[in-house]
């Protein structure tokens, strides 16, 4: 079964509002990542944070984690048009295997 | 570096046939990894490699085979193809340790069994 459970699972909103995403998850983790993938594409890589860390800032994105809650959250600031994806975070746990184990995703439309 | 190179793009197979997913990286990762999305659905792990001669099995292993004889390569092999192994499949590989241990995808292969 997957690590992880997106919400929502769609989400629409007007160019220049806030978005955010939610990751809840079910085991520790050594660091939990999040992922963007455009219609057709494979995904690429956004932020990592690890399990010692509660929030970090990459640009427009915004991640918080609360281990003791198992979640996490991207926030998308100012969104753009462009910013149109679906959005998946990743669980990487401790045991140093290397695996990642995905969520479902939040696919995010913004309109112009 | 060209990164992840999956091939082929497109492949369409009759049930019960074979076939090898080829993925190869070059920057010396230690990790490899196959997924498969589904419509609607985020990625499952297949199966997955620590470096060369070791693999294991992910979420969803059964009716595929891996191997993994030199670092840069990390093939698929379809044994049978059944209907339910239409997806889209996508290879990433990535670093072990590290301050940024991501992953890094490729472009995907859109599979259908017929």
């Amino acid at each position: 079964s997957q690590q992880g459970e997106e919400d929502p699972q769609a989400l629409s909103i007007q160019e220049g509002e806030n978005a955010t995403m939610n990751c809840s998850y079910k085991t520790s983790i050594n660091n939990l990542q999040w992922y963007r993938q455009n219609s057709g594409r494979g995904l690429v890589h956004l932020i990592l944070i690890r399990s010692n860390e509660r929030e970090k800032h990459s640009g427009r994105l915004r991640v918080t984690l609360d281990t003791s809650k198992k979640s996490s959250s991207l926030l998308i600031t100012a969104s753009r048009a462009a910013d149109t994806a679906s959005y998946f975070c990743a669980t990487d746990a401790p045991s140093n295997t290397g695996k990642l184990i995905f969520g479902q995703g939040t696919t995010l439309q913004v309109k112009p | 570096n060209a990164g992840v190179t999956q091939t082929p793009k497109f492949q369409v197979l009759k049930t019960g046939q074979s076939m090898t997913l080829q993925c190869a990286q070059d920057m010396n990762h230690e990790y490899m990894s196959w997924y498969r999305q589904d419509p609607g659905m985020g990625l499952r792990l297949i199966h997955y490699s620590v470096g060369a001669g070791i693999t294991d099995q992910g979420e969803v292993p059964n009716g595929y085979n891996v191997s993994r004889s030199t670092t840069e390569d990390f093939p698929l092999r379809l044994l049978s193809a059944a209907p339910s192994q239409t997806s889209v499949y996508f290879c990433a590989s990535r670093l072990l340790t590290g301050p940024n241990e991501k992953l890094f995808f490729g472009s995907g292969t859109q599979l259908s069994v017929l």
